[in-house]
């Protein structure tokens, strides 16, 4: 069965700081997604990683993927209070067909505080 | 709104009675699925439709839970005989459901507490 696991569950940043959110994951998968939850809300999709050496960036995140280590990384530059949230990685099972399965599964998620 | 709505948004319910939660999604999308998500915890797959066709439902909890999506537009997640462990977030989700954008969309979510 496939297992995500997320590392650190828990971070305290100062503003101004660099870190890394890892996501491994057990089994092949080309698609991977970055949501962020803050609390009592719903989930808001970050990025999606469709390949092997995809990176996107939005402001002060840059996600990658590394299928071939099973992989992700969350990376986040220049820390600032708005970006307290949790962060979840989710890994997608594609058909044989290549037609996405759709389930997700998900990460624990990583509790970002980010301190003045 | 556009987004993926669900009602109601809180229920609070007794141990025993049968409680039942809508979803509606993005209206273009084909794709919907049913997440559960506990505290401190990810959101767990249980069940997901293409059009009105139910194509997994092995993650449903129990024969106490079912969903349904008749005319392929708005679906219903129903818990019959509520326990206790069945306190949780229902976040429901959809997607275009073709390959490239595939992206799901959460709604806010349905928080039940079983009393």
């Amino acid at each position: 069965e496939l297992k995500v696991e997320q590392n650190p569950l828990f971070l305290s940043m100062q503003e101004g700081k660099n870190y890394t959110i890892y996501c491994n994951y057990s089994t092949t998968s080309d698609r991977l997604y970055w949501y962020r939850q803050d609390p009592g809300k719903s989930l808001e999709s970050l990025f999606v990683l469709l390949s092997n050496g995809a990176v996107k960036q939005e402001g002060r995140l840059m996600a990658s993927l590394d299928t071939k280590a099973r992989l992700s990384t969350l990376h986040i530059t220049a820390a600032v209070h708005d970006l307290s949230a949790t962060y979840f990685c989710a890994v997608d099972i594609f058909w044989a067909g290549g037609t996405s399965y759709g389930k997700l599964t998900f990460g624990q998620g990583t509790i970002l505080t980010v301190h003045p | 709104d556009t987004g993926v709505s669900q009602d109601p948004r809180h229920k609070i319910t007794k141990r025993g009675q049968n409680v039942t939660f809508r979803c509606d999604p993005i209206s273009e999308h084909n794709r919907l699925y049913w997440y559960r998500q506990t505290l401190g915890q990810g959101p767990e797959f249980l069940t997901y439709f293409q059009n009105e066709a139910q194509l997994e439902k092995s993650r449903l909890l129990s024969d106490r839970f079912s969903a349904e999506r008749p005319k392929g537009s708005f679906s219903t997640l129903e818990i019959q005989r509520t326990e206790q462990g069945d306190s949780a977030m229902y976040l429901c989700a959809s997607s275009f459901g073709q390959l490239s954008t595939d992206t799901q969309y959460f709604g806010p979510g349905t928080r039940l507490t079983v009393l």
